[in-house]
């Protein structure tokens, strides 16, 4: 099956930092999401990103699809953005828009 | 607008004891879906259903079945459950095919 790769898988932050991540995956895919986890486990989706790139407030993302990779920019950091960010991906010639996601990225935003 | 409602929220089993875990949806969504995380390894799918009465199986669907006999519902039911089945438990939906996923809150399910 498909395999997706999260880089870094843990990161410390001090408040007001900028970040990347990064999602790496090994098939073409037909849907991408990124979702934050945050520590009382609730999963909120953040971007649904095949393609291209897409921005809401401080939290930008990039697929490139075609050199099958996604980065996660997260600007300005505050102690909220703490969590887990899982990068999930559908293939191509999957139905049913199963996604397999990574491991995760856990992130610590400290004052 | 209440999206993925999850119940119950917390339960404990012995080993061999059954129970369902219900998932229900107000949004419509053709799309339910099933996922356990464990420490560690993400989420990994269970089964799925593409719409009423249709159900398939993911990547870990061993132990468990599912039905889908309401469009707004999808129901995971453990036969015998075991400790290695001790996990916390996600359902989501999605409208169709390549859209966003919403989750559900979890369930956290020990087995002792």
């Amino acid at each position: 099956g498909i395999q997706v790769e999260q880089s870094p898988p843990d990161l410390i932050l001090q408040e007001g930092a900028n970040s990347t991540l990064r999602c790496n995956f090994s098939d073409s895919v037909n849907n991408l999401q990124w979702f934050h986890q945050n520590p009382w486990g609730q999963l909120i989706n953040l971007f649904y990103i095949p393609s291209g790139t897409k921005q809401n407030g401080r939290l930008s993302a990039t697929t490139v699809a075609t050199e099958r990779y996604s980065l996660l920019y997260i600007s300005s950091s505050q102690t909220t953005d703490s969590g887990v960010y899982f990068c999930a991906v559908n293939i191509l010639t999957g139905g049913g828009n199963k996604l397999t996601f990574g491991t995760g990225t856990q992130l610590k935003v400290e004052l | 607008n209440a999206g993925v409602t999850q119940t119950p929220k917390f339960r404990v089993l012995k080993t061999g004891q059954s129970m369902t875990l219900l998932c229900a949806q107000d949004m419509n969504h053709e799309y339910m879906y099933w996922y356990r995380q464990d420490p560690g390894m993400g989420l990994r799918l269970i089964h799925y259903s593409v719409g009423e009465g249709t159900t398939a199986k993911g990547e870990v669907p061993d132990g468990y079945n599912v039905s889908r006999l309401k469009k707004q519902n999808f129901l995971l039911g453990l036969e015998s459950a075991a400790p290695s089945q001790t996990s916390v438990y996600f359902c989501a939906s999605s409208p169709r095919q390549n859209w966003g996923y919403t989750f559900g809150s979890g369930t956290r399910l020990t087995v002792v």
